[in-house]
């Protein structure tokens, strides 16, 4: 069956990195996408994987291994505005978007 | 500014009540979307439209219906109003067929069923 997992809440530190992980298992894979959201707001677009490996924006990097179902979103430099949930979408074959549940992430000062 | 814009942000409904909730982009993407997200859960499909003129069904459609007369609207309508129907609704949008391009979204719409 379709399933995305991702943690529920993570705290870091100002200045610090952090990981935020997901793994998946859906029915084929068409590329996975993270979102952030911050309260009360919609989500906005972050990064699009489609190929294994990781790609770099700036403070935020995304990685993908399909063999592992697998994915992570990289934040450096964490600033408090970084203070969101991040969401893990997977675009499955019949190209339908699956949703993690989101990951809400605390920085602290 | 382009964009998608929601209305009503925030509506609450008595039960046995008929809602519905408008959604305008001006960025002529051909396929809207609308989710609803409850807490400790994924956003869900509801309904969908690929072009102007055809929609079909999300993950989640029982109790709700769309149209798609034009491409800039897609309203979403609650025939009769049940309390799990509390929610946030989303709509989004996309410039590709079906979901193969980046979302955006609308600013959403709280709405509490009584």
């Amino acid at each position: 069956g379709q399933n995305i997992d991702q943690p529920t809440e993570m705290t870091a530190t100002e200045g610090a990195i952090v990981q935020i992980n997901c793994t998946y298992q859906t029915s084929g894979f068409n590329g996975l996408f993270w979102y952030q959201q911050h309260a009360g707001e919609a989500p906005t677009f972050l990064s699009y994987n489609v190929l294994d490996g990781l790609e770099e924006k700036g403070r935020f990097s995304s990685f993908l291994s399909r063999s592992k179902g697998y994915s992570y979103l990289l934040l450096k430099e964490l600033q408090m505005k970084d203070s969101a949930s991040y969401l893990c979408a997977v675009l499955e074959s019949n190209y339908q978007l699956i949703w993690g549940a989101g990951t809400k992430l605390i920085i602290k000062p | 500014i382009a964009g998608i814009t929601q209305a009503p942000t925030s509506q609450i409904l008595a039960a046995g009540r008929r809602m519905t909730l408008r959604c305008t982009q001006d960025m002529r993407h051909n396929a809207m979307y609308w989710y609803r997200q409850d807490l400790g859960l994924g956003l869900r499909l509801i309904h969908y439209s690929n072009t102007a003129g055809t929609t079909g069904k999300g993950e989640v459609p029982d109790g709700y219906s769309v149209s798609r007369a034009n491409t800039d609207d897609f309203p979403l309508t609650l025939a009769s109003a049940v309390p799990s129907q509390t929610s946030v609704y989303f709509c989004a949008s996309s410039s590709g067929q079906g979901d193969t391009g980046e979302l955006f979204f609308g600013e959403g719409s709280r709405l509490t069923v009584l």
